[in-house]
C-alpha cells in the first residue's frame, strides 16, 4: 500500500495568512494526488485533483502543485470558511489511500 | 447537482451483519463507479469499497471477504453489505461518486451514516 505523510498535523493561521500543507508519498504516485477539505461535522469535499487542478466550484486561492512523491496545498489569503481539516488522498493504485490530515485552526 | 443519500446506520453488535445504501441522483448513475469511504476519529479517512460502471468490485484489505459492495442501476442505489462486524469497523461510513472507471476521485461524498459495533 501507498503510505502519505501529510504536515503538519495542525496549524494556527490568521485570516488572510498564506497557508502551506505537504503531502509525502511512500512511492511516485506521479501526479494522481487528490487534496479534501472537511469541516466539523461535514463529508470531505474535493478541492483538488490529480495534483493541480481546481475542482468546478473551488476558489482561485487554493492551489496545488508537486509532482512523483512530494505535494504541496498552499491557501492564499486564508479566508473565515477555510478553518477546516485538508486531506491528501492518492489515486494512483488501490488501495486509495488518505494522508492523516491538517487542521487549520484560528 | 448530484446528490448522495446513504441509509442503514445503525448500533450493531460484534459478529452481527448490516447493509447500507446509498441512493444517487442528478448524474448518469450507470456510467459512474461509486465507493465507500468509512471515517473514524481514531484512524481518520479509510477508503472501504468500489464498484465500477461494469460491475467491477475492488475491496481494501481489511473487509475483504467480509464486506460485499453492489449496485443497481435501476434503482440508482449503491449497497455495502457487512458481515462479520468488529468493533474495528465503527464508523460514519460515506458513499462516494468516483469517476467513468474506478479511479479513486470521490466527489462528491453523501452525508454519512454511523455505523457502531458493540455489545
Amino acid at each position: 500500500d501507498i503510505q502519505m505523510t501529510q504536515s503538519p498535523s495542525s496549524l494556527s493561521a490568521s485570516v488572510g495568512d498564506r497557508v502551506t500543507i505537504t503531502c509525502r508519498t511512500s512511492q511516485t504516485i506521479t501526479k494522481y494526488l487528490n487534496w479534501y477539505q472537511q469541516k466539523p461535522g461535514k463529508a470531505p469535499r474535493l478541492l483538488i485533483y490529480t495534483a493541480s487542478s481546481l475542482q468546478s466550484g473551488v476558489p482561485s486561492r487554493f492551489r496545488g502543485s508537486g509532482s512523483a512523491t512530494d505535494f504541496t496545498l498552499t491557501i492564499s489569503g486564508l479566508q473565515p470558511e477555510d478553518f477546516a481539516t485538508y486531506y491528501c488522498q492518492q489515486g494512483y493504485s488501490a488501495p486509495w489511500t488518505f494522508g492523516q490530515g491538517t487542521k487549520v485552526e484560528v | 447537482e448530484v446528490q448522495l443519500l446513504e441509509s442503514g446506520g445503525a448500533l450493531v453488535q460484534p459478529g452481527g451483519s448490516l447493509r447500507l445504501s446509498c441512493a444517487a441522483s442528478g448524474f448518469t448513475f450507470s456510467s459512474y463507479a461509486m465507493a465507500w469511504v468509512r471515517q473514524t476519529p481514531g484512524t481518520g479517512l479509510e477508503w472501504v469499497a468500489s464498484v465500477g460502471p461494469s460491475f467491477g468490485t475492488y475491496y481494501a484489505d481489511s473487509v475483504k471477504g467480509r464486506f460485499t459492495i453492489s449496485r443497481d442501476n435501476s434503482k440508482n442505489t449503491v449497497y455495502l453489505q457487512m458481515n462479520s462486524l468488529t468493533v474495528d469497523d465503527t464508523a460514519v461510513y460515506y458513499c462516494a461518486k468516483d469517476g467513468q472507471l474506478v479511479v479513486g476521485w470521490f466527489d462528491p461524498w453523501g452525508q454519512g451514516t454511523l455505523v457502531t459495533v458493540s455489545s
